[in-house]
């Protein structure tokens, strides 16, 4: 069945920088787009950026646009998120799921990311 | 950017009761709408997509329809597993947009 696990999250000042990865089994993962979505403390769902399954078209929500690096690597079944100049209204929980051009049809449990001086 | 925008922001029902969610968008999406539900501390779960058809393991009582800007989820016979929060997103253009949700709660 298909899974997705993220890792990375964790604790981080403003400005500073954080990894993301999520690790996708259960499927032939380079046959679909991927994608990142969050939801902060006590809000809803956004999504955050989608990479197609070759990584050579990607899409930033504005929010994160210029600060956020979505990236793929096929062989290692892996997503990640690259999170540069990180301010307070970063902090939610960062959800890995496979979709982006069509719906996500698949999310990973999450992992939490906290800005905070 | 289209604007998803949901109501009621919470709806309150009882185990067996038909529950109505209705998502609009800003400009049309054709039929390119799905719904998720989302439970506290789990992963969000595609149930329906291109308006109206059934994600895999979606029970039936739950059914989608609309089309262009207006669009509904409805749950026919509310069971215990079904209170959580429900967002419609549009996939037509980028940037992919959700709605800010419905909560369905116990009455």
């Amino acid at each position: 069945q298909v899974q997705l696990v993220e890792s990375g999250g964790g604790l981080v000042k403003p400005g500073g920088s954080l990894r993301l990865s999520c690790a996708a089994s259960g499927f032939i993962f380079s046959d679909y787009y991927m994608s990142w979505a969050r939801q902060a403390p006590g809000k809803g769902l956004e999504w955050v950026s989608s990479i197609s399954n070759s990584d050579n078209t990607i899409y930033y929500a504005d929010s994160v646009k210029g600060r956020f690096t979505i990236s793929r690597d096929n062989a290692k079944n892996s997503l990640y998120l690259q999170m540069n100049s990180l301010s307070l209204e970063d902090t939610a929980v960062y959800y890995c799921a496979r979709g982006g051009f069509v719906p996500l049809d698949s999310w990973g449990q999450g992992t939490l990311v906290t800005v905070s001086s | 950017e289209i604007v998803m925008t949901q109501s009621p922001a919470t709806l309150s029902a009882s185990p067996g009761e038909r529950a109505t969610l209705s998502c609009r968008a800003s400009q049309s999406v054709s039929g390119n709408l799905a719904w998720y539900q989302h439970k506290p501390g789990q992963a969000p779960r595609l149930l329906i997509y291109a308006t109206s058809v059934w994600a895999t393991g979606i029970p039936a009582r739950f059914s989608g329809s609309g089309s262009g800007t207006e669009f509904t989820l409805t749950i026919s016979s509310l069971q215990s597993e079904d209170f959580a929060v429900y967002y419609c997103q549009q996939y037509n253009s980028w940037p992919r947009t959700f709605g800010q949700g419905t909560k369905v709660v116990i009455k």
